[in-house]
């Protein structure tokens, strides 16, 4: 039991739709990451939010986008949504940078 | 540009036996390395990782990784597996220490343990 908690843990959405996934960080940590982890393949990081800020983008577009409330809690938004988001879309958790980070079970999207 | 390969997609080894998942890196600076694993159903959970110092690193669950830098590589070990060690394991590098940001994994090794 990590203290991150991912919701919801599976959802179906037809492709143009618009998706919200939400991450709920453990306790007393302030950084979040998203990571996209496609069927087979390691995970892929999408961005980092500290202190309700962007603070590290992978390579993704900017359909995906997020936020970051001031309980530290976390949003990934996926716009018109396409067959290749399905995937399991992970959160980790840390209090900074040199802080081990903690992974929540994750949320499978799947796009039809 | 980073990168990390797992040469192994699969292995299957027998309980009690030892075990070694090969990972090889390709990354501009000192880098920073992880080994996850992933259960069916779970987050990631960190098992160990290496910054610098000593080569040999000890984790959780009776792993450890030793690192080599002439050939680029982060291979973790275990002396005997348990059945309940059956699971994926992902190899990371990143540019700092402790946090999830900007990691790259390999793409995974699936480890089955035979009773």
């Amino acid at each position: 039991e990590t203290g991150v908690t991912q919701s919801p843990t599976h959802l179906i959405k037809t492709r143009g739709q618009q998706v919200t996934l939400r991450c709920s960080s453990q306790s007393g940590h302030n950084t979040v990451s998203w990571y996209q982890q496609a069927l087979g393949q390691g995970p892929q990081f999408i961005f980092q939010y500290y202190r309700e800020e962007e603070n590290g983008r992978g390579n993704f577009p900017p359909r995906f986008s997020g936020l970051q409330f001031p309980n530290y809690s976390s949003e990934l938004n996926v716009n018109a949504l396409e067959l290749d988001d399905s995937a399991l879309y992970l959160c980790a958790s840390s209090s900074q940078d040199r802080e081990q980070a903690f992974f929540g079970q994750g949320t499978r999207l799947t796009v039809v | 540009a980073q990168s990390v390969t797992q040469p192994d997609i699969h292995i299957t080894v027998s309980e009690g036996a030892s075990l070694e998942l090969r990972c090889n890196y390709s990354y501009g600076a000192t880098p920073y390395l992880f080994w996850y694993v992933q259960s069916p159903g779970q987050g990631l959970q960190l098992l160990l990782k290496y910054f610098s110092g000593d080569t040999l690193v000890q984790g959780i669950k009776g792993f450890e990784a030793e690192f080599k830098r002439s050939q680029s590589s982060f291979n973790l070990r275990k002396p005997s597996v348990h059945w309940s060690d059956a699971a994926e394991y992902f190899c990371a590098v990143g540019p700092y220490s402790g946090s999830a940001r900007q990691l790259t994994f390999g793409s995974g090794t699936q480890l089955t343990v035979l009773p």
